[in-house]
């Protein structure tokens, strides 16, 4: 069964350094999101991305975090300059349909956890 | 905004019990909802979702949930629980214009004793 898959596992960064988390989504679908979960909290909507353009964003979403779909499998997170709340565990999602479609199920990865020192 | 509570932040059941998770959201327009499941160690799965039409949704794995819109739930059943349902539970909603962005309510989670 295909699945979206995300690296790297566990990321340690100092604060104020860029990291660059990676996703593959399912090959035939053509919507992609990331969401977060900061320990202990809700799973939270960061950003929607379709057709090489952010559909929707949260608050959360600063000019501090950029997406990217590099390529034709790879769609990635960036965070520029990390801050010690930016710690938590980061999932990837894909989606072959959006909106009101039976077909608009997200699929998420195994999620990357980032600790910022 | 649009939020989804759950109630239950953990629940610890004996095996062969019944369960029933709540879950509410609020949004007064066209939804899709959903229980995601969470096994340790493992990322978020769809156990079942709500679209349209009857509102008693079956899932996998012996789960379903009841859609009841003039009470803004869609509360997770089991049966007859069993030790491999041990995980963190999600009831989530998909709304908003574009439908694009999913929220999670804040999980329960689940302990079967053996």
């Amino acid at each position: 069964e295909p699945e979206v898959t995300q690296t790297p596992s566990h990321q340690v960064t100092q604060m104020g350094q860029e990291v660059i988390l990676r996703c593959v989504p399912i090959s035939n679908h053509l919507y992609f999101y990331w969401y977060r979960q900061i320990l202990g909290q809700k799973v939270e909507f960061l950003v929607s991305f379709y057709n090489n353009e952010i559909s929707e964003k949260s608050e959360i979403f600063d000019d501090q975090f950029s997406v990217e779909r590099p390529d034709g499998s790879n769609f990635t997170l960036k965070i520029r300059s990390t801050k010690l709340e930016d710690s938590a565990m980061y999932f990837c999602a894909s989606s072959e349909l959006a909106g009101w479609s039976s077909y608009n199920e997200q699929f998420f990865g195994p999620g990357t956890r980032l600790t910022v020192l | 905004a649009q939020s989804v509570s759950q109630h239950n932040h953990h629940v610890i059941l004996s095996e062969a019990a019944s369960l029933e998770l709540g879950c509410n959201y609020s949004y007064g327009g066209t939804v899709n909802l959903f229980w995601y499941v969470q096994y340790p160690g493992q990322h978020l799965q769809l156990l079942l979702k709500y679209f349209s039409g009857d509102p008693l949704v079956k899932g996998i794995k012996g789960f379903e949930a009841e859609f009841i819109k003039s009470k803004f739930s869609f509360n997770l059943r089991k049966p007859s629980v069993q030790w491999s349902d041990t995980a963190e539970y999600f009831c989530a909603v998909n709304a908003g214009s574009s439908a694009s962005k999913i929220i999670f309510g804040s999980g329960t989670r689940l302990s079967i004793r053996p």
